[in-house]
C-alpha cells in the first residue's frame, strides 16, 4: 500500500501570508495526486487534481506542484475563508489520504 | 447538477451491522464508480473501498476486508455500503464520493452519514 506523509500537521499563519504544505508518497505516484480543503462538518472539497490542475471554481491563489514522491500545495496571500484543514490524496494505486494539515489563524 | 444524497444518521450497538445508502443524480450512474470514505471524530479521512458501477467489481481496503460489502442498484442510481460486526471505533461520518475509475480523484461527495456505535 502507498503511504502518504503530510506536513506540517498544524500551520499558523495570518491573512495575506503565503503558506506551503507538503506531501510525500512512499513510492512514485507520478502526478496522481489531489488536494482537498475540508471545513468542520463538511465533506472534503477538491482544489487540485493531477498534482497541479486547478479544479473549476477554485481561486488561482491555490497552486499545486510536484511529481514522483514529493508534492506541495501553496496558498499565496491567505484569505479568511482559507483557514481550514487540507488533505492530500494519492490515486495512483487505489486511494490514500495524508494525515492532514490544520491551517489556523495566528 | 451532480448530487449524492446519503441516508440519515444511525445508532448501533457493538456487533451489529449497518447499511448506508447514497443516491446519485445529475450524471450517468453506470459510467462511474462510487467510493466510500469514513472519518472518525477529529481524524483524517480513510478510504474504505470502491465499486465499479458498470460491472459491479469491488476493491476494499485491507482494514475492512471481510467486514464490508459495497453494492449498487442501477434502477434507482443508489449505492450501498454495509459494514458488519460494528465496534465502537467504527463511530464515524461515512461519505460516498463519485469516482471516474482507477486513476481518478474523488468527487463530488455526499454530505456524509454519522454512524454512532455504543453499548
Amino acid at each position: 500500500d502507498i503511504q502518504m506523509t503530510q506536513s506540517p500537521s498544524i500551520l499558523s499563519a495570518s491573512v495575506g501570508d503565503r503558506v506551503t504544505i507538503t506531501c510525500r508518497a512512499s513510492q512514485d505516484i507520478s502526478t496522481w495526486l489531489a488536494w482537498y480543503q475540508q471545513k468542520p462538518g463538511k465533506a472534503p472539497n477538491l482544489l487540485i487534481y493531477k498534482a497541479s490542475a486547478l479544479q473549476g471554481g477554485v481561486p488561482s491563489r491555490f497552486r499545486g506542484s510536484g511529481s514522483g514522491t514529493e508534492f506541495t500545495l501553496t496558498i499565496t496571500s491567505l484569505q479568511p475563508d482559507d483557514f481550514a484543514t487540507y488533505y492530500c490524496l494519492q490515486y495512483s494505486s487505489y486511494w490514500t489520504f495524508g494525515q492532514g494539515t490544520n491551517l489556523e489563524i495566528k | 447538477q451532480i448530487q449524492l444524497v446519503q441516508s440519515g444518521p444511525e445508532v448501533k450497538k457493538p456487533g451489529a451491522s449497518v447499511k448506508l445508502s447514497c443516491k446519485a443524480s445529475g450524471y450517468s450512474f453506470s459510467s462511474h464508480g462510487i467510493s466510500w470514505v469514513r472519518q472518525a471524530p477529529g481524524q483524517g479521512p480513510e478510504w474504505m473501498g470502491w465499486i465499479n458501477v458498470y460491472n459491479g467489481d469491488t476493491n476494499y481496503a485491507q482494514n475492512f476486508q471481510g467486514r464490508v460489502t459495497m453494492t449498487t442498484d442501477t434502477s434507482t442510481s443508489t449505492a450501498y455500503m454495509e459494514l458488519r460486526n460494528l465496534k465502537s471505533d467504527d463511530t464515524a461520518v461515512y461519505f460516498c464520493a463519485r469516482v471516474a475509475g482507477l486513476l481518478a480523484s474523488l468527487g463530488p461527495w455526499g454530505r456524509g452519514t454519522l454512524v454512532s456505535v455504543s453499548p
